[in-house]
């Protein structure tokens, strides 16, 4: 069964730093790998779809790498602003066809002004 | 990009009543759709798809005389929450894949509270 980690649960951070947020997951056999923000009671909204055959991805200041072999991925943010602070989420697709995601319990970030 | 409209956002009811949660897909079709569910300081966790025109799959341990789903047509999904308990009150949130899409785009969400 796949099982998905997020490190750090949390993570306060002044504006404008960099930061890296890691996700671990335990089966490698994933089709894709999926950042997500979560605000607080709100739904999610896509940030960057890794495919299994890709190493990263880029939007904006946004930066998500895969390491399909070792089970990692993480999301680099540049250059943070206090809009940033969201709980990040990372999910992982198990296959051609399948959208049934896996999901980790995300790390919640604050950006302090 | 596609777009998923999850109806409401937020609901307070009594315990013992049901609830009805809508998922439309507003500019594609979706044969299918998930359900997930989040508690508080957990991770969304899928609770069943939804198939058009057939029955949905529950995963283990979801209940499925308690959650209802229904996928009338190629662009709504429903989960109505029978004889709802406190218990039951979390963040319900659907998504829907679009066809020639590698990924499934999510609805806004809705908060349950069961008082």
């Amino acid at each position: 069964k796949q099982e998905v980690t997020q490190i750090p649960a949390a993570l306060s951070v002044p504006e404008g730093e960099n930061l890296v947020l890691n996700c671990s997951f335990t089966d490698s056999a994933i089709y894709n790998l999926q950042w997500f923000r979560q605000d607080p009671g709100k739904g999610l909204t896509s940030l960057l779809l890794i495919q299994s055959s890709q190493r990263e991805q880029t939007s904006g200041r946004l930066n998500a790498s895969l390491d399909k072999s070792s089970g990692r991925s993480t999301l680099y943010i540049a250059a943070s602003q206090p809009g940033d602070s969201a709980t990040y989420l990372c999910a992982v697709g198990p296959g051609a066809g399948s959208y049934q995601l896996t999901f980790g319990k995300g790390t919640k970030l604050s950006v302090i002004p | 990009g596609a777009v998923v409209s999850q109806h409401p956002s937020w609901v307070i009811c009594k315990s013992g009543t049901s609830v009805k949660i809508e998922c439309r897909s507003l500019d594609f079709q979706a044969t299918t759709m998930f359900w997930y569910r989040q508690f508080p300081k957990q991770s969304l966790m899928l609770m069943a798809t939804s198939n058009e025109g057939s029955k949905a799959t529950y995963e283990q341990g979801v209940e499925k005389d308690k959650f209802l789903i229904n996928h009338a047509s190629l662009t709504l999904s429903t989960l109505t929450v029978t004889s709802a308990h406190p218990e039951d009150s979390s963040f319900y949130i659907c998504s829907a894949p679009r066809t020639g899409s590698t990924e499934a785009f999510f609805g806004q969400g809705t908060r349950l509270t069961v008082v």
